[in-house]
């Protein structure tokens, strides 16, 4: 079945750690994004990619790097310098053209 | 300034009775898509409507429907007969005109919370 994927479901860290948050897609779609939410917000976005080895700041990258080495994959590494980690964070994409954008089932971050 | 602005925080709705929730946008584009999605409390973001700012006719897909005010710059979400797994936040998003990076990124309202009551 096409879909996102993101893993783990779960995740937890201890301050001061990097961690990166993976995002695998099989629908062929060319643009990627990683939002963040935290409780009782809407989706604030962080990076999002076009095409294959390039990418964009959203509106929230400070503490955050992605890379997009293969137009399946588009990994969101939090640093340490990400003051505030601990939220939910979601992928999406979509396909050059269309609407709506497919989310995966997200990976909730925790630091300890 | 909210671009999207979503006044109910949370709502309540008798099983088998319709809802509307509410969504105000705010652009100067005149090119523009609206989007609801719902988020039940698994956390997955799931697209139930879209509707096109050139669109005429207001979109419809099966128990929901959106209600397209273009002159008051509002997109309710109607549902009908609602059901308990209908249960969920639901959110309301825009995508405006390409920015200068030619990509289209949605902008998010807060969302409102619905509960279905049996």
């Amino acid at each position: 079945d096409g879909g996102i994927t993101q893993s783990p479901k779960y995740l937890f860290r201890k301050e001061g750690q990097n961690v990166t948050l993976s995002c695998e897609q099989n629908l062929n779609h060319d643009a990627m994004y990683w939002y963040r939410q935290d409780p009782g917000q809407g989706l604030r976005l962080i990076y999002y990619s076009q095409i294959v080895n390039d990418f964009q700041k959203g509106d929230i990258a400070e503490g955050y790097s992605v890379s997009r080495e293969k137009k399946e994959s588009f990994p969101l590494t939090v640093t340490s310098a990400q003051k505030n980690p601990t939220a939910f964070y979601l992928c999406a994409s979509h396909l050059a053209g269309s609407g709506e954008q497919f989310f995966g089932p997200g990976t909730r971050l925790t630091v300890l | 300034a909210q671009k999207i602005t979503q006044t109910q925080p949370g709502m309540f709705v008798q099983e088998k009775e319709a809802v509307t929730l509410d969504c105000t946008y705010d652009t100067s584009d005149q090119s523009y898509g609206l989007f609801w999605y719902k988020q039940p409390s698994s956390g997955e973001m799931i697209f139930l409507i879209y509707q096109g700012s050139y669109d005429e006719q207001n979109a419809t897909e099966g128990r929901y429907s959106l209600n397209f005010q273009k002159a008051r710059k509002s997109a309710n979400l109607v549902i009908s007969a609602s059901q308990l797994g209908d249960s969920a936040m639901y959110f309301c998003a825009m995508r405006e005109g390409r920015d200068a990076g030619n990509n289209r990124k949605l902008i998010w309202g807060l969302g409102t919370s619905l509960a279905v009551n049996p």
